[in-house]
């Protein structure tokens, strides 16, 4: 079954450094990876996918995200962040018969004046 | 607003009562899906409709959690017997097959609830 690892429940950086969230992944076919963004009070939108193609994945908001197979990750990253990224971020999977999203525990960011 | 929308936002409940949770996806959208998220925790796939038919339901928390799509537009999440173990957000989600699906899902707001 596929699954994703983020490391670090918290990530606390200065705003304009850069932002570094990890994610990795375990599966045994191609995976699908996807990162959601969650702030307070709203929905989660989708930041970025990748579903095969460019190894590079560009998404909303200056965010991008690495999908490196032999390191079995999909890290996002933002060269420099803003108060407005805090939020709780979600790396996911396509999975399951029913190719739902299945979720890593979330990563809380906090951006620091 | 165009959006994927869940109703009530808030529910306060007594153990031991039932609960019913709306939500109206994105009126093209064939899949809807229902997640649950506890506090520190990532959504967790409870089940899915494609059109109203489920085709996922095993799961499920327990048999207390049901969930329907009648005419394959909104579709309710009910709980029965609510204990407070399932004090969670419920979150709903919608999106498109066609072809190739790629897995983009489009998320309301989610339905809180605190069983008391």
């Amino acid at each position: 079954a596929q699954s994703v690892t983020q490391l670090g429940s918290h990530v606390s950086v200065s705003e304009g450094a850069l932002v570094l969230l990890r994610c990795n992944y375990s599966s045994s076919v191609p995976p699908y990876l996807f990162w959601y963004v969650q702030y307070p009070n709203q929905g989660l939108q989708l930041l970025l996918k990748y579903t095969s193609a460019a190894t590079l994945v560009k998404g909303i908001n200056g965010f991008e995200a690495e999908f490196k197979k032999s390191e079995t990750s999909f890290h996002l990253t933002k060269p420099s962040a803003h108060m407005s990224d805090a939020a709780e971020y979600f790396c996911a999977v396509l999975s399951g018969s029913a190719r739902q999203l299945t979720f890593g525990s979330g990563t809380q960011l906090t951006v620091l004046p | 607003d165009t959006g994927v929308s869940q109703n009530p936002r808030h529910k306060i409940t007594k153990r031991g009562q039932n609960v019913t949770f709306r939500c109206d996806p994105i009126s093209e959208h064939n899949r809807l899906y229902w997640y649950r998220q506890t506090l520190g925790q990532g959504p967790e796939f409870l089940t899915y409709f494609q059109n109203e038919a489920q085709l996922e339901k095993s799961r499920l928390l327990s048999d207390r959690f049901s969930a329907e799509r009648p005419k394959g537009s909104f579709s309710t999440l009910e709980i029965q017997r609510t204990e407070q173990g399932d004090s969670a957000m419920y979150l709903c989600a919608s999106s498109f097959r066609e072809g190739s699906f790629t897995g983009e899902l489009f998320f309301g707001e989610g339905s809180r609830l605190t069983v008391l």
